[in-house]
């Protein structure tokens, strides 16, 4: 069973601060089935990267994945506001079909 | 503009069963993609419950395929899920969702309805 660890667990940052998130799978991922979420309190995951360097619909270009085979990478260079969140790392293929990660809150500091 | 909404008891009793529909809008579930359900316990993190394409294959999680059944209803556009003998453990927000095959993300999500399970 493929396993995905994020890490860290809260990211403590200012608005204007680069974050970086990440995601390590127990077993090799396809690039091509990994993606990031972004979660607000009381909303639906919001797909942000699929297929571990695109970006869906609509994402600033803030927003960067990156990252092959255990680690991969969630990058928003420069925070806004609306940026402070929790995101999670899904993969896709491995058994389980469908496994998301732990989850990383970014807050504001 | 793809939308889904869940619709279903928002309580159910230990030992029974949950029951809930995800009624598909702007595409037609007959023309591909696999539907998923995803469910979320207050406070914690994600979990993938199964999903299934319109020709009615479906994929289950193995951690709960025992208990697991995921319908297609292509007439009216909408899926199901049902989840027998349910405990406080399966009290959760539960999402249905859109996956992309090309990426297996999922693309389109529903706005969730939180289930409990109590007495």
């Amino acid at each position: 069973e493929i396993v995905l660890t994020q890490s860290p667990g809260t990211l403590s940052l200012s608005p204007g601060e680069r974050a970086t998130l990440s995601c390590r799978a127990s077993q090799s991922v396809s690039s091509s089935y990994l993606a990031w979420y972004q979660q607000k309190p009381g909303q639906a995951p919001r797909l942000l990267i699929y297929g571990a360097s695109s970006r869906a619909t609509g994402i600033p270009d803030r927003f960067s994945g990156s990252g092959s085979g255990t680690d991969f990478t969630l990058t928003i260079s420069r925070l806004e506001p609306e940026d402070f969140a929790v995101y999670y790392c899904q993969q896709y293929g491995s058994s389980p079909l469908l496994t998301f990660g732990g989850g990383t809150k970014v807050e504001i500091k | 503009q793809v939308q889904l909404q869940e619709s279903g008891p928002g309580l159910v009793k230990p030992s029974e069963t949950l029951s809930l529909t995800c009624a598909v809008s702007g595409y037609s579930i007959s023309s591909g993609y696999y539907w998923g359900w995803i469910r979320q316990p207050p406070g914690k993190g994600l979990e993938w419950i199964g999903s299934i394409y319109h020709s009615g294959s479906t994929y289950y999680n193995p951690s709960l395929k025992s208990r697991v059944t995921i319908s297609v209803d292509t007439s009216k556009n909408q899926f199901s899920l049902k989840l027998s003998s349910v405990t406080a453990a399966d009290t959760a927000v539960y999402y249905c969702a859109r996956v992309f095959i090309g990426s297996g993300s999922l693309d389109y999500w529903g706005q969730g309805t939180l289930v409990t399970v109590s007495s």
